[in-house]
């Protein structure tokens, strides 16, 4: 099993719509939890951090169920400007000083005029 | 501020050959990781420095190897290149390691 599975994609939305990114991590250890962004050919740019309280940031809207170790992002009122791979990041730190972000494959979405 | 700065940007080297990749971390982020990042996956970690140490390595050949200078810039050093070490290689730093990281535009390095 993946350490970071993401929803394989792509997802093709038309403008205005809903769209959920689903995100399961193996390691229970883990302890942050994160969204990032990747525009084709450039590097990734956090998004939002997930919290287990859920965590909004405009249309955006993030979900941790540590139990399930699952982790979702909502797009709401999706733009042409949301059109990017999102990357689902899981840090793992193992002691004073140390961590490893871990990362899914990504899920690509285009979001149609 | 500056972001965290990579160089070069773009690099082409032929099989055998060594290559070092640099990155200067945000002002005052100490902690520094190394990816590498091949077309249609996410990133994969390499190294982690934090502090001038290595506290982290992933599982990458010795052909790897990486350090961090006094002022928390750092170098990622690959020898013996192969073609499938052709990749996008990127740096983040973070200021504690429960923090976010923010990643450089990093290296796009090409193996012929």
């Amino acid at each position: 099993r993946k350490e970071v599975e993401q929803d394989p994609g792509p997802f093709n939305v038309p403008e205005g719509a809903t769209v959920a990114f689903n995100c399961t991590y193996s390691n229970s250890a883990s302890q942050s939890f994160f969204w990032y962004r990747q525009d084709c050919r450039k590097e990734p740019k956090l998004l939002m951090s997930v919290y287990s309280s859920g965590n909004e940031d405009g249309r955006f809207t993030a979900q941790l169920n540590r139990a399930s170790q699952y982790i979702s992002l909502l797009i709401r009122d999706s733009k042409l400007s949301d059109s990017a791979t999102y990357l689902c990041v899981v840090n793992t730190h193992s002691g004073a000083g140390s961590y490893q972000l871990t990362f899914g494959k990504g899920t690509k979405l285009s979001v149609i005029p | 501020d500056a972001g965290v700065t990579q160089s070069p940007t773009h690099l082409i080297k032929t099989r055998g050959q060594h290559v070092t990749l640099r990155c200067s971390p945000i002002s005052g982020h100490k902690s520094v990781s190394w990816y590498q990042q091949v077309l249609g996956q996410g990133p994969q970690f390499i190294f982690q420095y934090y502090e001038k140490e290595e506290r982290g390595r992933g599982n990458f050949p010795d052909r790897f190897s990486a350090r961090q200078f006094p002022n928390y810039s750092s170098e990622l050093n690959v020898n013996a290149l192969l073609l499938g070490d052709s990749a996008l290689y990127l740096c983040a730093s973070s200021l504690w390691w429960e923090n976010e990281a923010f990643f450089g535009q990093g290296t796009r390095l090409t193996v012929v």
